[in-house]
């Protein structure tokens, strides 16, 4: 148990709505992850954190903003969502940096969009 | 662009045989290498990895072979056990970059 907590475990939203999808961690590691995993295209990922309001961008970060306030927390946001954004959300943690280390993930966040 | 791939969408295997389930990877950059497994409505769970300094890491059942020149990778399951039947996924990372690259995944089922 790497001590992640995701929330909603699952959600039905329509196109066009604001969502926004939270993770929150007790092992106070500094880095902070949101991936997508979709059939055939495995894990990638959308944002890190490396600090509290220190985030970049990931390789599928268009249409998601990211915010972290707090070290425990990391919220994923889809601020107007598309059925393309249909998929398994995961929040990761490390750390250190995900190069030659490893990143523990959470049990994942279901998001359809009709 | 896929930068590590998993040919194999699927594998299946006896009990107690060998499953090796292979990864491809293009970026040279890329020296820690890892594998997940993750099981269904579950996330993915680290089970093994391996650094580009060495070719091989055992742990219990499970091994990752790297050949650096053919950049590939593969994991031994020996022997195999049906609750090993999960999605694989291959993971490779660089010193340089915080982002962590995977494969597609490969469906092991393991039959008893």
């Amino acid at each position: 148990d790497a001590g992640i907590t995701q929330s909603p475990r699952h959600k039905v939203t329509e196109t066009g709505t604001p969502v926004t999808l939270r993770c929150h961690q007790t092992e106070n590691h500094r880095y902070m992850y949101w991936y997508r995993q979709d059939p055939g295209h495995g894990l990638r990922l959308i944002h890190y954190s490396y600090g509290v309001k220190d985030t970049d961008k990931g390789e599928v970060s268009d249409g998601y903003s990211v915010s972290r306030s707090k070290t425990e927390d990391f919220l994923l946001t889809l601020e107007s969502a598309t059925s393309s954004q249909t998929s398994v959300y995961f929040c990761a943690i490390s750390e250190r940096q995900a190069s030659g280390n490893t990143i523990y993930f959470g049990e994942g966040s279901w998001l359809t969009v009709v | 662009d896929q930068q590590v791939k998993q040919n194999s969408p699927s594998l299946s295997v006896q009990e107690g045989r060998i499953s090796i389930l292979n990864c491809d990877y293009t970026n040279s950059m890329f020296d820690y290498f890892l594998w997940y497994k993750k099981y269904p409505a579950e996330g993915p769970t680290f089970l093994i990895s391996i650094s580009s300094i060495k070719d091989k890491n055992e742990d219990g059942r499970f091994t990752v072979f790297l050949n650096k020149s053919a950049k590939h990778l593969s994991l031994h399951i020996v022997p195999s056990q049906p609750g090993d039947s999960a999605v694989y996924f291959c993971a490779a990372s660089d010193g340089n970059n915080n982002d962590m690259r995977f494969g597609a995944g490969t469906r092991l089922t393991v039959k008893p």
